[in-house]
């Protein structure tokens, strides 16, 4: 069945430093996939999507580009801001069906 | 409304109680769909309504979970006979449309079962 593996955490980093967020998945059709941000005492966000191989999602100065031959939609930002600090969950979609990674908390210090 | 609303936003019970949970889905949205997060867990898929269509409800644990959504709005998951496992945050999403792809969260409810 069609699942998500992202890399645990949690992920401590200074301001201005580059994140990576991997994320793999397993699908049998064509997914969408997804990261989703979800800030403390918040709910999940979209932060980007990309809906067929190849595409860049981009939002916030994080990227995200679907590699279909990895099974892949790794999520980067070059300088990590202290309001980055949440944590961070890769989806795809299948259908009408939504698949989650565990999520990975990012905490940025100044 | 603007957003996903979910209530209680917190909610604490005996061992045994039913617990209803409620979420107001944004206006127009067709599709819904709850979830459960638990500590250090992903996001488990409970149940997915569509319009009027007969609801998904592969994701849910037990028997003693069930969901309805009336006029294809507001849903009420509940849980009867609650147990410690069921301790967790309950998530309800909705969207436009099925497979439109974006999902609008609210903040969830946090179920603290003693």
């Amino acid at each position: 069945g069609d699942s998500v593996t992202q890399m645990e955490g949690p992920v401590t980093l200074s301001e201005e430093a580059f994140l990576t967020i991997n994320c793999t998945y397993t699908a049998t059709g064509y997914p969408s996939l997804f990261w989703y941000v979800q800030y403390p005492g918040e709910g999940l966000q979209l932060l980007l999507k990309a809906t067929k191989a190849d595409d860049k999602g981009s939002n916030k100065g994080f990227e995200a580009t679907y590699r279909k031959e990895t099974t892949s939609f790794h999520l980067e930002k070059g300088s990590v801001q202290v309001s980055d600090s949440a944590v961070y969950f890769c989806a795809l979609q299948d259908g009408n069906q939504f698949y989650f990674g565990t999520g990975t908390s990012l905490t940025v210090i100044p | 409304g603007a957003g996903v609303s979910q209530s209680p936003s917190n909610k604490v019970t005996e061992k045994g109680k039913d617990v209803e949970l409620r979420c107001d889905p944004i206006s127009g949205h067709t599709a819904l769909y709850w979830y459960r997060q638990s500590l250090g867990q992903g996001l488990e898929f409970l149940i997915y309504f569509q319009g009027n269509s007969a609801p998904d409800k592969s994701g849910l644990p037990s028997d003693r979970f069930s969901a309805e959504r009336t006029g294809g709005s507001v849903s009420t998951l509940t849980i009867q006979r609650t147990q410690q496992e069921d301790s967790a945050v309950y998530l309800c999403a909705s969207s436009l449309a099925s497979g439109a792809n974006v999902l609008t969260f609210g903040a969830g409810s946090r179920l603290t079962v003693l």
